[in-house]
């Protein structure tokens, strides 16, 4: 899950597993979210997206997750692979009708061959 | 098409010297933001604007900061002076202006002061 301390949150999965990436966003009113991904040395890439009306979305082997009753948001990767590994953010629209994304602080995925 | 772009791609200057990062965003998108990622507080988000006009800048830390964007296809973040405090990977991202979709994201401008 996400953490305000210094050390990101890391999940260590084998590979072709699945993994579940944890998230608490922090503003009730957020209407949009999205995940992104960000490899070492490059920029965020995003992922897939969910609005507020919607408590699932699914991708290609991914899956979002929201329950606006506690704040959460999850990413759900199945068959795990090696090009997996990054960091993960989710990110909230807190703009209203600006769009504003806010980033959480990010869970450092390793996937072990 | 091309992405985002943005330059230099590693920056290494001395304390209070001035610092210009660059930004080309998508052609034809009308919003443009920069972001500052580091450990500490990760990505923050620190200015962006709608058809080149600033719209929030309460992310800009202080004053030695300011950014501009002239014209659809060019923004730049300034440090003047710089310290060492604002080493960090700048991001700039853009989008279509909506209030939804994905925000595109440059490769990042790494930033050391001395």
């Amino acid at each position: 899950g996400e953490s305000v301390g210094l050390h990101l949150p890391t999940l260590s999965v084998q590979e072709g597993d699945n993994s579940i990436i944890n998230c608490a966003y922090s503003n009730s009113a957020s209407d949009y979210f999205i995940w992104y991904k960000q490899e070492s040395g490059k920029g965020p890439q995003f992922i897939i997206d969910i609005r507020s009306n919607m408590d699932k979305r699914q991708g290609q082997r991914v899956t979002v997750l929201l329950n606006k009753t506690v704040k959460h948001l999850s990413l759900q990767i199945a068959a795990t692979q090696p090009g997996d590994s990054a960091v993960y953010f989710c990110a909230e629209n807190s703009g209203g009708s600006n769009y504003k994304l806010t980033f959480g602080k990010g869970t450092l995925l390793t996937v072990n061959p | 098409d091309a992405g985002v772009i943005q330059s230099p791609r590693h920056e290494v200057t001395e304390m209070g010297q001035e610092v210009t990062l660059r930004c080309k965003p998508i052609s034809g998108h009308n919003s443009l933001f920069w972001y500052r990622q580091t450990m500490m507080r990760g990505l923050e988000l620190l200015i962006y604007f709608n058809n080149n006009v600033p719209i929030d800048d309460s992310g800009m830390p202080e004053d030695r900061f300011s950014a501009k964007m002239p014209n659809a296809s060019f923004s730049t973040l300034k440090i003047q002076p710089s310290e060492p405090r604002d080493s960090a990977v700048y991001f700039c991202a853009s989008n279509t202006g909506s209030v939804t979709g994905e925000l595109f994201f440059g490769e990042g401008s790494r930033l050391t002061v001395l």
